[in-house]
């Protein structure tokens, strides 16, 4: 079935340090892949979304591309803040049979130090 | 704020209990979600439903059922619990199906002692 493999956390970094979250992911077919953050003692908030091969999906200063030929979806950011301190969700959308489920990697989480 | 509303946020139970949660999804929004967030198995979706009708069934124990009312507002039923069903069950909607982006509520943490 279709699977998504986040990189392993914690990760820590200083205040304005260069971000990359690895995701890749494995499906049939062409699923949309997106970035959720959870922010402490919160739901899930959409991050950023891409539909198709070569879409970047981009908010907040985060940025991931849809690269099909590497079934990847990494997240980056030029210079992170403390408050960009959550955990960081991969998923795919999983469209069998005209209905939608989200297929999540196991989240990522971040710590920025000042 | 998604707009997605969920209660109760916190319930604590014991074994062999049942226990009801209530989403309400996005005014407009016809199809609900629900997934589970345990430690050991991370996010899984658990049931969808549009419109009142079940679209797709994820890893959803037989313990466990929903339904979608008229009003579109959704309940997940959880019975004869166990110690395993502690966890974070968050709700979703959005628009229709398919590739619509799902707009998550705050959950709802069930521990079962």
């Amino acid at each position: 079935g279709n699977s998504v493999t986040q990189m392993e956390g914690p990760v820590t970094l200083s205040e304005e340090a260069f971000l990359t979250i690895n995701c890749t992911y494995t499906a049939t077919g062409y699923p949309s892949l997106f970035w959720y953050v959870q922010y402490p003692g919160e739901g899930l908030q959409l991050l950023l979304k891409a539909t198709k091969a070569d879409d970047k999906g981009s908010n907040k200063g985060f940025e991931a591309t849809y690269r099909k030929e590497t079934t990847s979806f990494h997240l980056e950011k030029g210079s992170v803040q403390v408050s960009d301190s959550a955990v960081y969700f991969c998923a795919l959308s999983d469209d069998g049979q005209g209905a939608q489920k989200l297929v999540f990697g196991q989240g990522t989480r971040l710590t920025i130090n000042p | 704020d998604s707009g997605v509303t969920q209660t109760p946020k916190h319930l604590i139970t014991a074994t062999g209990q049942r226990v009801t949660l209530r989403c309400s999804p996005r005014s407009g929004d016809l199809s609900v979600y629900w997934y589970q967030q345990s430690l050991d198995q991370g996010l899984q979706f658990l049931i969808q439903y549009y419109n009142g009708e079940e679209r797709a069934k994820g890893n959803i124990l037989e313990r466990f059922s929903a339904q979608q009312f008229p009003d579109l507002h959704s309940e997940l039923n959880l019975s004869s619990l166990e110690l395993g069903d502690s966890a974070l069950y968050f709700c979703a909607s959005s628009v229709g199906w398919g590739t619509d982006t799902q707009y998550f509520g705050p959950g709802t943490r069930l521990t079962v002692l």
